[in-house]
Parts: C-alpha cells; sequence; structure tokens
C-alpha cells in the first residue's frame, strides 16, 4: 500500500536560518500533498497544500516543492522564528482515497 | 465559530476496561475521521464517515475498537476492552470535502493511557 516517508525526525535550526524538511511517497497515483503543523499540546493545522499539477507553492515563508518524477515533495521555511517550533506532519492521498501521513519532524528553533 | 471538540482530553484507565471517546465536528461538516497516532509514529486513519454513514473503516485495528455517528452529528470511539498497545493519541478530524480533497479541522486530540 501507500507509504509516505518523512525526514529528518527532529531538526534544529538556528532562529533566521532556513529548514527543509522532506518526504517520499510511494503510489505514483498521488495527487495531493498536504503540510500540517502541530504546537505542543494544539491541534495539528494545515499550513500549505500542493497538488500534482504544479511544481512549486509559497506563502510568505513557507513554500512547498514537489518533485512527481522522484516522488518527493519538501517543506520550507525560511527566516525561521520561534512560533515555527512545532511538529510539522506531510502527507498524500490520491483522488477521493485516505490521507497517508508522515511521522512527523520535530522542528526546534533555536534562539 | 467552535472548532472540533474532543472529550476526554486525557483518559488513563486499566488493560480490560472500556473507554469512550467523543468528538463533535464542525457543525455541516459531513466528512468526519477518527485518526490515532502512537508516540513518535505517523498519524494512522482509523474510519471515514460521511454523515452518519461509515465510508471507509479499513484503519479500525481489530474489532474491539467500535466507532458510532448516530445521526450524523457527533462520533464515539469505543475502545472495549482496552489494550496496551491501544495507548496513543486519538484525534478526530471534520471537513467539509471529501477524503484526500481538502483541509481537515482536527481537534485536540484525546490521549489515552493503558496501564
Amino acid at each position: 500500500g501507500e507509504n509516505v516517508e518523512q525526514h529528518p525526525s527532529t531538526l534544529s535550526v538556528q532562529e533566521g536560518d532556513s529548514a527543509v524538511i522532506k518526504c517520499t511517497y510511494s503510489d505514483s497515483a498521488s495527487n495531493y500533498f498536504p503540510w500540517y503543523k502541530q504546537e505542543l499540546g494544539k491541534r495539528p493545522q494545515l499550513i500549505i497544500d500542493i497538488r500534482s499539477n504544479v511544481g512549486e507553492k509559497k506563502d510568505q515563508r513557507i513554500a512547498v516543492t514537489l518533485n512527481k518524477t522522484a516522488k518527493h515533495f519538501s517543506l520550507h521555511i525560511t527566516e525561521t522564528q520561534p512560533e515555527d517550533s512545532a511538529v510539522y506532519f506531510c502527507a498524500a492521498s490520491k483522488g477521493n482515497y485516505q490521507l497517508i501521513w508522515g511521522a512527523g519532524t520535530k522542528l526546534i528553533i533555536k534562539p | 465559530e467552535a472548532g472540533v471538540t474532543q472529550f476526554p482530553s486525557h483518559s488513563v484507565i486499566e488493560k480490560g476496561q472500556t473507554v469512550t471517546l467523543r468528538c463533535d465536528p464542525i457543525s455541516g461538516h459531513d466528512n468526519l475521521y477518527w485518526y490515532r497516532r502512537v508516540m513518535g509514529k505517523e498519524i494512522k486513519f482509523l474510519l471515514h464517515f460521511v454523515k452518519e454513514s461509515k465510508q471507509d473503516e479499513s484503519g479500525m485495528p481489530n474489532n474491539r475498537f467500535l466507532a458510532e455517528r448516530t445521526g450524523g452529528t457527533y462520533s464515539t470511539l469505543k475502545v472495549q476492552p482496552a489494550e496496551l498497545e491501544d495507548s496513543g493519541v486519538y484525534f478526530c478530524a471534520s471537513s467539509q470535502a471529501g477524503m484526500g480533497t481538502g483541509e481537515l479541522f482536527f481537534g485536540e486530540g484525546s490521549r489515552l493511557t493503558v496501564l
């Protein structure tokens, strides 16, 4: 079945630096790739998503890139701030099928 | 507008006991999902309701888990009898669009600890 691998499991970056989290998926028919952010003790929330008909999407300091050939997609956060500290989850789905989730990346922003 | 609410936020029970988790989705959302996350691992799909009907329950681990959504509003997830491996955070989410096509709105989760 579909599998999503997410790396790294923990990422520590200096405030102001960039952070990149990578995910790979196994099912080439996947066409929807959201990223969710879960701050400590809070609920996961969608921060950005991308569909397979585009290669990149940007929203202020966050961007997602998709490489369909290699079956991987990445989350990029620039100019990181303390409030970016959270667990980030990637996911993939095809059509109207269930989302398959990555294991999460704990992002730590060092002051 | 109220978000997705879950109750209880944390439950500690002994192996063999029963626990019922409740989820109130966002009003008007026909789609309701249950997920589980065991510590440090991925969020795993359990099942999906469309209104009161089970659209997909392929993720339910075994028959100790029973989910209901009578009347198509709130949903309950019962674990009976609970086992140690059932420990984790159970998330509920709702959406207007169907699964895999749009934003999911999550609750804050119900943390279950089975001793």
